[in-house]
C-alpha cells in the first residue's frame, strides 16, 4: 500500500515568510508525528497527533509553529515569520496508535531552506 | 545528558563481518525501542523494533534490548555494502527519541 507522502519535497523560502508543509499519513493509521532534523543529528519531535486532537505539542520551538489535522488525516505544520535557523528537513511519520504496536513510518519528509 | 546516546562511530567493517551497534537510553518509562536505517539525503526506514527484554532476530539483523541496563544494540550479519548508511536508534514514550546516528560503512 501507499505510504506516507509529504508535500513539497524541498521549499526554498525567504527569511519572514509563511510556509505550510503537508503530511498525508497511511491509510487508517490514527497517530500522526512531526519531527524535524538537521544536520548530523537525529530526529526531534516537534507535535503528535491522535486523531484530531493534538495529544502532545511540546516539541514546537515557540508559537511561530502550529500543525493541524482537522479532519483525522493529512496535517498540515505551518511556520510563519520564518528564520534561518527554521532550515531543516521536517519528517512526518504515522502509525497505527494501538496500545503495544508504536511503529512509525516516515514520509520523505521536506527539505525547508529559510533564505 | 540526551535521551538516548549511540556510539559515535563511524563505523568501518569489510564485508561479511559483523556489525554491532549500542544504544543506551535514560528514559525508564520508555516502552518500546526501534532501529531506523538512514541513507543519506533520505528519510529513515524502520527496520526493527523490539519490546521486550531478549534478542530478536530478522534477516541478517538481530537487535538486544536490556531494560535493566537501559542498552539496545543492533547486529548486522553478513554486513553488504548497501548496508552502509545512518542507524538510529529510537525509544518511544508516547513518541519517540532519536539517538545522533551511527554510520556504518562496508567496503567491498
Amino acid at each position: 500500500g501507499a505510504g506516507v507522502s509529504q508535500t513539497p519535497s524541498n521549499k526554498v523560502t525567504e527569511k519572514g515568510k509563511y510556509v505550510e508543509l503537508r503530511c498525508d499519513p497511511i491509510s487508517g493509521h490514527t497517530a500522526l508525528y512531526w519531527y524535524r532534523q538537521s544536520l548530523g543529528q537525529g530526529p526531534e519531535f516537534l507535535i503528535y497527533f491522535q486523531g484530531t486532537g493534538a495529544a502532545d505539542d511540546s516539541g514546537l520551538p515557540n508559537d511561530r509553529f502550529f500543525a493541524v489535522r482537522p479532519e483525522g488525516s493529512v496535517s498540515t505544520l505551518k511556520i510563519q515569520r520564518t528564520e534561518r535557523g527554521d532550515s531543516a528537513m521536517y519528517l512526518c511519520a504515522s502509525g497505527p496508535g494501538l496500545a503495544g504496536n508504536n511503529e512509525q513510518f516516515f514520509g520523505p519528509g521536506t527539505r525547508l531552506t529559510v533564505l | 545528558q540526551k535521551e538516548v546516546e549511540q556510539n559515535s562511530g563511524p563505523l568501518s567493517v569489510p564485508e561479511g563481518a559483523i556489525a554491532s551497534l549500542n544504544c543506551t537510553y535514560s528514559d525508564r518509562g520508555s516502552q518500546s525501542f526501534f532501529w531506523y536505517r538512514q541513507y543519506s539525503g533520505k528519510s529513515p526506514e524502520l527496520i526493527m523494533s523490539i519490546y521486550s527484554n531478549g534478542d530478536k532476530e530478522d534477516g541478517r539483523f538481530t537487535a538486544q534490548l536490556n531494560k535493566a541496563s537501559q542498552y539496545v544494540s543492533l547486529l548486522i550479519r553478513d554486513s553488504q555494502p548497501s548496508d552502509s548508511a545512518t542507524y538510529l536508534c529510537a525509544a518511544f514514550d508516547y513518541k519517540l527519541s532519536f539517538g545522533a546516528g551511527t554510520t556504518v560503512t562496508v567496503r567491498a
